[in-house]
């Protein structure tokens, strides 16, 4: 199975701040169609994972700009601009190139 | 609107089966996978096995040997069911399809 190495565990930032995550996949995460299925998810406290971006950098609607995704092969970040109290919760990486979909282990951002 | 909701015990005493439903609607599971994912307490995602929508499965390895997926394409439902349960199966089980569509969850303690 592909492992996805997701890095820090845990961020503490203050509103208006931006942070970035990191997220290593063990193998590329180009599929053979050429597309790399590389998504990030955001679960927030006692809710269901919801998606923010799809294939690396494409946003799901509804999401603001301030996420942005960015990383090619087998190296990805998620960055977040202008961090609203809202942003609060866990962010996974996930991947679905290669069978079976594998998580990264999350990332808790806490607010200051 | 595409939608998914898990139905299924609370509480199952250890060594017993655990049997889990999964109700879509907005799409036909002919047409799209559905996929069964767990989160045990303070955890992360771990995917738990798949019915493709051809109606054949696939299953973490971990896992496979307890698990087993069926559906009624008939009703829209999607059966997990795992059996010889143990307190580290205690966690919140999804069914998704895919990353972009998530069921609430439904929360199953194994405990006598």
């Amino acid at each position: 199975d592909v492992v996805m190495t997701q890095t820090p565990p845990s961020l503490s930032v203050a509103i208006g701040q931006s942070v970035s995550i990191s997220c290593k996949s063990s193998q590329s995460l180009v599929y053979s169609d050429g597309k790399t299925y590389l998504h990030w998810l955001l679960q927030s406290s006692g809710r269901s994972p919801k998606r923010l971006i799809y294939q690396v950098s494409n946003l799901d609607s509804g999401v603001p700009d301030r996420f942005s995704g960015t990383g090619s092969q087998k190296d990805f970040t998620l960055k977040i601009s202008r961090v609203e109290a809202k942003d609060l919760g866990v962010y996974y990486c996930a991947q679905t190139t290669h069978f079976p979909l594998t998580f990264g282990s999350g990332t808790k951002l806490e607010i200051k | 609107e595409v939608q998914l909701k898990e139905s299924g015990p609370g509480l199952v005493q250890p060594s017993q089966t655990l049997s889990l439903t999964c109700t879509v609607s907005g799409f036909s599971l002919t047409d799209y996978s559905v996929h069964w994912v767990r989160q045990p307490p303070g955890k992360g995602l771990e995917w738990m096995g798949v019915m493709w929508s051809g109606g054949s499965t696939a299953y973490n390895s971990a896992l496979k040997s307890r698990l087993s997926i069926s559906r009624d394409t008939s009703k829209s439902q999607v059966f997990l069911k795992m059996n010889s349960l143990q307190t580290e199966d205690t966690a919140i089980y999804y069914c998704t399809r895919g990353t972009p569509y998530w069921g609430q969850g439904v929360m199953v303690t194994v405990s006598s």
